[in-house]
């Protein structure tokens, strides 16, 4: 039973335009939520996350929006560049964890994203 | 500061065989935890480590193990490969926090 949730398998936007990555997930005890960027032969890069008690969160070109109701959460890219084509992982946590617990990441299957010059 | 290492990169193994996959976590970091990726089933959790310790384990079969040491640096081995062990096996540090620093990974191949 897949906990966390990216039902695009891939997406292809303009660059310059906005890429919206969508992830769902079942668990209710999730409470921090993370994506993840990763390109071929490298390891996922953390690349922006949210805790349950925000509904958004903010990085440079980088949004991450969290709907708890709708156990849901998105990524946008605002404007999209070439450089950010790859497979974009999210990833949760379940609540209860401390500074110095043990951090057991459920991950989405990812979704392929391509930045069309 | 240098990134979490994994070694080796590429593994070719055939069935029953076992391979031993070591990590090295960035300098400082005191958790250690392995992932294995593959195209169905996309990141699964295998185990984690902090001091030492197993602090976590996922549903993975019993073939799977790993190991700590004191410096931090970590082991996994699988015993008895099956062709479905095909992968690539994630290693991540963290100090720790929910912020984990993933190496590149190793690829194992089973034939």
């Amino acid at each position: 039973d897949q906990q966390v949730k990216q039902n695009s398998p891939s997406l292809s936007v303009q660059e310059g335009r906005i890429s919206i990555l969508n992830c769902d997930y079942t668990n209710s005890m999730f409470d921090y939520f993370l994506w993840y960027k990763k390109y071929p032969a490298e390891g996922p890069t953390f690349l922006i996350s949210i805790s349950s008690i925000k509904d958004k969160n903010e990085d440079g070109r980088f949004t991450v929006f969290l709907n708890k109701s709708a156990k849901h959460l998105s990524l946008h890219i605002v404007p999209s560049q070439p450089g950010d084509s790859a497979v974009y992982f999210c990833a949760a946590i379940p609540g209860g964890y401390s500074g110095a617990g043990s951090y057991q990441l459920t991950f989405g299957k990812g979704t392929k994203l391509s930045v069309i010059p | 500061k240098a990134g979490v290492t994994q070694t080796p990169r590429y593994l070719i193994k055939t069935r029953g065989q076992q391979v031993t996959l070591s990590c090295s976590p960035i300098s400082g970091h005191r958790s250690v935890s392995w992932y294995q990726q593959t195209p169905g089933q996309g990141l699964q959790f295998l185990f984690e480590y902090f001091s030492e310790t197993q602090r976590n384990k996922g549903n993975f079969p019993g073939r799977f193990s790993g190991r700590q040491f004191s410096n931090s640096r970590s082991e996994m081995n699988v015993s008895t490969l099956e062709l479905g062990d095909s992968a690539l096996y994630l290693c991540a540090s963290s100090f720790p926090s929910e912020k984990l620093f993933f190496g590149s990974g190793t690829q194992l191949s089973v034939l």
